[in-house]
């Protein structure tokens, strides 16, 4: 059974920067990819990026490129989003999700149970 | 990347089948068949309920079905239970490793 573990809830200031990490076990990290969504409360789910698990290569959504960065740690099977210049609007739940199957990146099989940042003065 | 165009709010009474659209473009769902569907329940994390347009995961009951014309995709719930109730997200491929949700849809079973 495929598990993705994230970190705990975060709390930052304006313009500070937050790294949030999403630990999988039982997931391939061969020619697998992972995606990273976010939801405000109340509001719908928005697609961030897809990093590739084993290259390490990313793609960003427009709206999240210069301020996100993915990364992974193959020795630990873990994969890690960070936001940085964070405002108000960026305070959200923060889900990694992975597809089922190797070399699939159109659907996500798997979610993680999302971390909250919040980002207030 | 504009988000993909769903309703607001459907509705319908136990037994009784739904259809939820989710619109885009020829750049995304006109121009792939990679369209999946997300059922999420307050506070819990999104879950596959069609993906492929009309394929359906292990688990996933056949009362759900997705079809795909031109620019628009549907996902149908045949056969209304309590339990449908929830919001529902459509996703597309929109190429060169991106992806968009549709705004997202509330349905109520009566």
């Amino acid at each position: 059974q495929v598990q993705l573990v994230q970190s705990g809830a975060e709390v930052k200031k304006p313009g500070a920067s937050v790294k949030v990490s999403c630990r999988a076990s039982r997931y391939t990290f061969t020619n697998c990819y992972m995606h990273w969504v976010r939801q405000a409360p109340g509001q719908g789910l928005e697609w961030m990026g897809i990093i590739n698990l084993s290259a390490g290569t990313t793609n960003y959504a427009q709206k999240f490129q210069g301020r996100v960065t993915m990364t992974r740690d193959t020795s630990t099977s873990t994969v890690y989003m960070e936001l940085s210049s964070l405002r108000s609007e960026d305070t959200a739940m923060y889900y990694c999700a992975g597809p089922g199957a190797e070399g699939v990146v159109t659907r996500f099989d798997y979610w993680g149970q999302g971390t909250l940042v919040t980002v207030s003065s | 990347q504009s988000a993909l165009t769903q309703p607001r709010s459907v509705s319908g009474s136990p037994g009784q089948s739904v259809t939820i659209s989710c619109t885009g473009t020829s750049s995304d769902v006109g121009g792939y068949s990679y369209v999946s569907w997300y059922q999420q329940h307050p506070g819990k994390a999104p879950k596959l309920m069609i993906y492929d347009v009309s394929k359906r995961p292990s688990g996933v009951p056949d009362r759900f079905s997705g079809s795909k014309s031109g620019n628009t995709a549907s996902l149908t719930i045949s056969g209304l239970q309590a339990e449908d109730e929830g919001d529902y997200y459509c996703c597309s491929y929109a190429g060169s490793n991106t992806l968009v949700f549709g705004g997202g849809t509330k349905l109520t079973v009566l």
